[in-house]
């Protein structure tokens, strides 16, 4: 147990619906992760926050949006659902921002799996 | 264009074997560079690299990066059934972290 948690664990919903996902990082930590796994695609990261700010963007799309509260945890929003958007969406948490400490080491959530029908 | 490459895609050995698995990468600004282990769910942190030429060791599994060469390798000497999994390799440039697609290992018994 790595102590992110995240909800749900299983979404199953149909296409051009909302749904968010939600995160709580780990006791001190300041940064989260949100990443995407799918099958053909692999690990995919899509964006980071520390301590409430946007720090970090990979390969998120506009209809994806993210936020960290003040109590830390975060929420990613996906909107206007495809098909394509079918995938385990994890969650990590880190006690640093972007430097090269040992702080750096992601720890990982069990994941939301996602089926968009 | 940033990209990570390892190699193989997929492994299969006996228990006992020693294996290598490589990551090359090409990532501008890079900063670090992680090793992640998944077996069913979640990817588990193995090791960060930030300086060349530094082993780090965990039980039978080690690591070293090569900043010069733009590359790492993962050892794991005398496998075991529960060294099976996929495994990631993920160089970290500034806002960003770059996963390769995984070596998936297989340890026969």
């Amino acid at each position: 147990d790595s102590g992110v948690t995240q909800t749900p664990k299983h979404l199953i919903t149909a296409t051009g619906q909302r749904v968010t996902l939600r995160c709580s990082p780990r006791s001190g930590d300041l940064s989260v992760y949100w990443y995407q796994q799918s099958l053909d695609q692999g690990l995919q990261f899509l964006i980071q926050y520390y301590n409430g700010e946007e720090r970090a963007k990979g390969n998120i799309l506009e209809r994806f949006s993210a936020q960290q509260f003040p109590d830390l945890h975060s929420e990613l929003n996906l909107s206007s659902l495809e098909l394509g958007d079918s995938a385990l969406y994890f969650c990590a948490s880190s006690v640093a921002a972007d430097g090269t400490g040992s702080g750096e080491t992601q720890y990982f959530g069990p994941g939301t799996r996602l089926l968009v029908l | 264009e940033d990209k990570v490459v390892q190699s193989p895609l997929s492994l299969v050995v006996h228990e006992g074997d020693t294996v290598t698995l490589n990551c090359s990468y090409e990532v501008t600004n890079f900063r670090s560079l992680l090793w992640y282990k998944q077996e069913k769910k979640a990817p588990t942190f193995l090791f960060m690299l930030t300086s060349s030429g530094i082993e780090k060791k965990s039980g039978r599994l080690s690591s070293i990066l090569d900043k010069k060469e733009l590359f790492s390798i993962l050892n794991i000497t005398a496998t075991q059934t529960g060294d099976s999994a996929i495994y990631l390799c993920a160089p970290r440039r500034i806002h960003k972290i770059i996963f390769g697609k995984g070596t998936r290992l297989h340890i026969l018994p």
